[in-house]
């Protein structure tokens, strides 16, 4: 079964840039979405097909897909994007969903 | 807006078996794929299985065995059992809708606020 594998935590201390990377056997070929998890909520989608932003998603939200890593990016980090990142791609060899182990993203 | 809402029974008991129902308001659930996704306490999100308005489905080869997903047209909703549950089947439980026109390749774009299911005698 496909794999996706994520760092669990990352650090970035405010103003900085974070980078969150989702890795796969050859991801550069699939579909690739993220969510944002705050603790009590649902996940909310933030990036989708790779590197589109949802309507009401700051721009400094950004990603990107190649050979076999998918990256969150997230410019000038605030305190507000303190949160749980989930990779999500379908396989389609299995027609499976899979989703990444998760990120926790915390600000220094 | 669409908006989904899970419903469940909270507290289910070893060995019995787990239905919850996921309503759909602000659209008609015969456009998309829908799935279903859970979450353990402290864990990550796994996917359970998703279904198409015309009845496809497609499981999690852990969960195969165990889950039915379902879709009542007639009342909107979206239906979900888990038979045999374990402790290990304790967790928020979602429902959320692939983004339209995308088939199931889209991204998760709606999703419920979730319904915590302990499994506990």
């Amino acid at each position: 079964s496909y794999v996706l594998t994520q760092p669990p935590s990352v650090s970035v201390a405010p103003g900085q840039t974070a980078r969150i990377p989702c890795g796969g056997n050859n991801i550069g070929s699939k579909n690739v979405h993220w969510y944002q998890q705050e603790p009590g909520q649902p996940p909310l989608l933030v990036i989708y097909y790779d590197s589109n932003r949802p309507s009401g998603i700051p721009d400094r939200f950004s990603g990107s897909n190649s050979g076999n890593t998918a990256t969150l990016t997230i410019s000038r980090v605030e305190a507000g994007d303190e949160a749980d990142y989930y990779c999500h791609v379908w396989d389609s060899s299995s027609d499976h969903v899979v989703f990444g182990g998760g990120t926790k993203l915390t600000v220094l | 807006q669409v908006q989904l809402q899970e419903s469940g029974p909270g507290l289910v008991k070893p060995s019995e078996t787990l239905s919850l129902t996921c309503a759909v308001s602000g659209d008609s659930i015969s456009k998309t794929y829908w799935t279903w996704v859970r979450q353990p306490p402290g864990q990550g999100l796994e996917w359970m299985g998703y279904i198409h308005f015309s009845g496809s489905t497609n499981y999690n080869p852990s969960l195969r065995s165990r889950l039915t997903i379902s879709a009542d047209t007639s009342k909107n909703q979206l239906s979900l059992t888990l038979k045999s549950v374990t402790t290990g089947d304790t967790a928020i439980y979602y429902c959320a809708r692939v983004a339209l026109g995308s088939g199931i390749v889209g991204g998760l774009d709606v999703w419920g606020l979730g319904t915590t299911v302990t499994v506990s005698s």
